[in-house]
């Protein structure tokens, strides 16, 4: 059972580049989140899902998009990386909102 | 709009030793919190859900608590062991029913040999 899967783990961009993480679980949960992580400011939700083919924003979305076409996946996309999105980002998913969340390793994303 | 503080930032303590995690936020008015525990260059393992109408949760060794009417919660660790090093976090879901999830930004526990 993989649970919570994020791809790619690492990546390096240059400043306009533009790139989409993908986030897969298998585990048939509605709820899927994308995180970012950064020294000193805990975790801040970006976008989220509460189904198939929906989407809504957290609180820091600007610059990034999200699609959920399929059940089981929930894109991030940056269409034009700035300096000021390398983070840490983590998908997390979740059958409810009371239940526990199940994270993904994160992904390590790197704008110079 | 809800804030989520954890403090100390820092905390290291002799395995064996009992030690309490405290969580505060400043709107009372919660659907649940999560305690969560975080190793080095991983994701977010869920210890602990606490729904808002309960008082506490426990599992093994861990035992979290919720006053929602102060604003805070703790997680209590028995029996230290140095596996027990990590960074916990905890989150609140606002009743609003939005289903998400604020952070705090963690406190770093490192239990000594």
């Amino acid at each position: 059972n993989a649970g919570v899967t994020q791809t790619p783990k690492f990546r390096v961009l240059k400043t306009g580049q533009s790139m989409t993480l993908l986030c897969a679980q298998d585990m048939n949960h509605e709820y899927m989140y994308w995180y970012r992580q950064d020294p000193g400011m805990g975790l801040r939700l970006i976008h989220y899902s509460v189904g198939e083919g929906t989407t809504a924003k957290g609180e820091v979305p600007d610059g990034y998009n999200v699609s959920r076409l399929k059940k089981q996946n929930f894109l991030l996309g940056l269409e034009s990386a700035a300096p000021s999105q390398t983070s840490v980002y983590f998908c997390a998913s979740t059958i409810g909102p009371e239940r526990p969340q199940h994270f993904g390793d994160g992904t390590r994303l790197s704008i110079l | 709009k809800q804030e989520v503080t954890q403090i100390p930032a820092a905390l290291s303590v002799p395995e064996g030793e009992n030690l309490v995690l405290n969580c505060s936020f400043t709107d009372s008015a919660i659907y649940n919190l999560q305690w969560f525990r975080q190793d080095p260059g991983k994701g977010l393992t869920s210890l602990l859900l606490i729904q808002s109408s309960q008082r506490e949760q426990t599992s093994g060794r861990l035992n979290a608590s919720l006053d929602k009417s102060s604003g805070r919660s703790t997680l209590y660790i028995a029996a230290s062991q140095p596996g027990d090093s990590a960074t916990y976090l905890c989150a609140v879901s606002p009743a609003s029913g939005t289903y998400k999830y604020i952070f705090g930004t963690g406190t770093r526990l490192k239990v000594l040999a």
